[in-house]
């Protein structure tokens, strides 16, 4: 049993379209990460969330995490080609140094 | 900087076979952690370190020997390989583990038993 559940696991849209990724749990955590990973490759962290309530965003990308620290979501907006590729979040929990991913969602933006 | 590295790249072995996958990182990096990578399932935690000589189990551990001998290295061991074992393996690091750290990951081994 995964302790971060994303969902949708797939995403195809147009370009243009705006998208909505949740990242959800039943455990509270300290932090809340957000990776993309391209074929062949390692995941690249996006952003880091820790505050419950916290929103940041990264030009297109709007990041929230949620008020009671047990999810968070990732918005796209006017999504382009290059945002395809593997979207992983990843929670830690402040006691240990563990992190625990999420099922992934694996985002297609059509040209 | 080279990052994190990886050898190999790609793997098959055959059922009972051992071996050891490569990671090194040229960042000084504290705390430093093995994955493995299945369809539908996320990144998994199997063995981490938070220094040379200190290690522990992750979410997966059964299976895999790690060792942590200097800062730079943190291999991994199949004892004896089992189709179950079939992924794609990241390794990585952090400054120190903490839960706002960066983790820096390595390209992956993608490993076949066959």
């Amino acid at each position: 049993t995964q302790l971060l559940e994303q969902s949708p696991q797939f995403l195809s849209i147009q370009e243009g379209e705006n998208l909505t990724v949740y990242c959800n749990s039943s455990s509270v955590f300290s932090s809340l990460q957000w990776y993309r990973q391209e074929p062949g490759e390692g995941p690249v962290l996006l952003v880091t969330v820790v505050t419950g309530g916290e929103v940041k965003k990264l030009k297109r990308l709007t990041f929230q995490f949620g008020d009671a620290r047990k999810d968070s979501s990732l918005h796209i907006t006017a999504a382009q080609p290059g945002d395809t590729g593997l979207y992983l979040c990843a929670g830690a929990r402040r006691a240990g140094n563990q992190f625990y991913f999420g099922t992934g969602t694996s985002l297609t933006v059509i040209p | 900087n080279a990052g994190v590295t990886q050898t190999p790249k790609f793997q098959v072995l055959k059922t009972g076979q051992s071996m050891t996958l490569q990671c090194a990182q040229d960042m000084n990096h504290e705390y430093m952690s093995w994955y493995r990578q299945d369809p539908g399932m996320g990144l998994r935690l199997i063995h981490y370190s938070v220094g040379a000589g200190i290690t522990d189990q992750g979410e997966v551990p059964n299976g895999y020997n790690v060792s942590r001998s200097t800062t730079e290295d943190f291999p991994l061991r199949l004892l004896s390989a089992a189709p179950s074992q079939t992924s794609v393996y990241f390794c990585a690091s952090s400054y120190s583990g903490g839960h706002t750290d960066t983790q820096y990951f390595g390209p992956g081994t993608r490993l076949t038993v066959l």
